[in-house]
């Protein structure tokens, strides 16, 4: 069964400071989602990642995949306030027509 | 706007009574995919369909039900409804079975 795991959970940071959320999983895939979801809202998709040493840049958020590692790194440079949200990376089941969930990190952005 | 329209909105009901959420996918996408998000428990995949065919389930209840209609638009059933049940459900679609998915609103059960 495919797992799921994003790191850190919760993050505190100060603007202005470079962070980085991973996201591993445990068994093979080629398709990685990035998403994003604002207190009571839904989720919006920021990145779609198909394969191996894809990388992908909006604003100030910048997402890459490495297959081989099975990890999703989203990283945030020079962060502000309007970044705090809630986000996902989301993992094709290759095979199994299913997309696996990580528990989401809770990123906070301190003025 | 995602395109994916669920209804209603919010929902409040009492424990044993059922309910039906609706949702209707964006325009062309053929596969709907049914989400539960509670505070303790993060966001939990239901079920899928595609086309009108069930093509996974996750951890969806025995109480709970869903269906994809020849016109494509999806409902959840769930009845024998429990305290632990308030969640904000969502749905998504998207064109492939695997596709990148795009999420309704959600809609907010509170039971009582």
């Amino acid at each position: 069964e495919l797992k799921v795991e994003q790191n850190p959970l919760f993050l505190s940071m100060q603007e202005g400071k470079n962070y980085t959320i991973y996201c591993n999983y445990s068994t093979t895939s080629d398709r990685l989602y990035w998403y994003r979801q604002d207190p009571g809202k839904s989720l919006e998709s920021l990145f779609v990642l198909l394969s191996n040493g894809a990388v992908k840049q909006e604003g100030r958020l910048m997402a890459s995949l490495d297959t081989k590692a099975r990890l999703s790194t989203l990283h945030i440079t020079a962060a502000v306030h309007d970044l705090s949200a809630t986000y996902f990376c989301a993992v094709v089941v290759q095979g199994a027509q299913k997309l696996v969930f990580g528990q989401g990190t809770r990123l906070t952005i301190n003025p | 706007d995602s395109g994916v329209t669920q209804t209603p909105k919010h929902l409040i009901t009492a424990t044993g009574q059922r309910v039906t959420l609706r949702c209707s996918p964006r325009s062309g996408d053929l596969s709907v995919y049914w989400y539960q998000q509670s505070l303790d428990q993060g966001l939990q995949f239901l079920i899928q369909y595609y086309n009108g065919e069930e093509r996974a389930k996750g951890n969806i209840l025995e109480r709970f039900s869903a269906q994809q209609f020849p016109d494509l638009h999806s409902e959840l059933n769930l009845s024998s409804l429990e305290l632990g049940d308030s969640a904000l459900y969502f749905c998504a679609s998207s064109w492939t079975v695997t596709g990148e998915l795009f999420f309704g609103e959600g809609s907010r059960l509170t039971v009582l």
